[in-house]
């Protein structure tokens, strides 16, 4: 199938690290992008291609993958982190089609 | 710095045709670098991907809503439209356009590198 499943929420306190996970049956064959979208705001693009983070984009928001799974990792969380992730993936060499996984609220405590 | 800007009516009646505009600023359209998406968001809930187009013409729907879904290009006017018909109350959401770079190989596989420029997003609602 082609879902993204993501955590509803993370909490971690203002320091830590917090980690969001991404999971789907075509993330081993697909790379995944993951976007910050604030309240009220548009998303913005945090990482693209599992692991590359744009520029402009702080050094502690990192991206890895493993099998079925990605993680969106963000260290020394700061308050201004706080903010719906959302996990994306797509194919435009077969199915042509592009899914967003649920959305995860991370709360900093 | 490239700029997207969606338009169009706030309010749409059920069963009609909800129809939006995204003009592209401080960039060209017709780029063989992008494709260019329709993503949205029911209040309070996650987003959709709706469909994209490639300056060229050529479409990419969600099978979901496929069947009520047509993408458009105007390469003259810098500007790519959605049209989505058949609208209910589940249709109520902010419509955001983006910009979806990517590249391709000569063996025609497609690479792509997110979506990194996205419209403020218009509210729709669907109302009687």
């Amino acid at each position: 199938s082609f879902e993204l499943t993501q955590p509803p929420s993370v909490s971690v306190s203002p320091g830590q690290t917090a980690r969001i996970t991404c999971s789907g049956d075509s993330l081993p064959k697909q790379y995944a992008y993951w976007y910050q979208q604030k309240a009220g705001q548009a998303p913005v693009l945090v990482i693209y291609k599992d692991t590359e983070r744009p520029s402009g984009i702080p050094e502690r928001f990192s991206g890895s993958s493993s099998g079925t799974i990605v993680t969106l990792t963000i260290r020394g969380v700061q308050a201004e982190d706080e903010a719906d992730y959302y996990c994306q993936s797509g194919d435009r060499s077969n199915s042509y089609r592009d899914v967003f996984g649920g959305g995860t609220k991370l709360t900093v405590l | 710095q490239l700029q997207l800007q969606e338009s169009g009516p706030g309010l749409v009646k059920p069963s009609e045709t909800l129809s939006l505009t995204c003009t592209v600023s401080g960039g060209s359209i017709s780029s063989s670098s992008y494709y260019w998406g329709w993503i949205r968001q029911p209040p309070g809930k996650g987003l959709e991907w709706i469909g994209s187009i490639y300056y060229s013409g050529s479409t990419y729907y969600n099978p979901s809503l496929k069947s009520r879904v047509t993408i458009s290009v105007d390469t003259s006017k810098n500007q790519f439209s959605l049209k989505l018909s058949s609208v209910t109350a589940a249709d109520t959401a902010v419509y955001y356009c983006a910009r979806d770079p990517f590249d391709i190989t000569i063996f025609g596989v497609v690479t792509r590198w997110g979506m990194d420029v996205w419209g403020q997003g218009t509210t729709v609602t669907v109302s009687s």
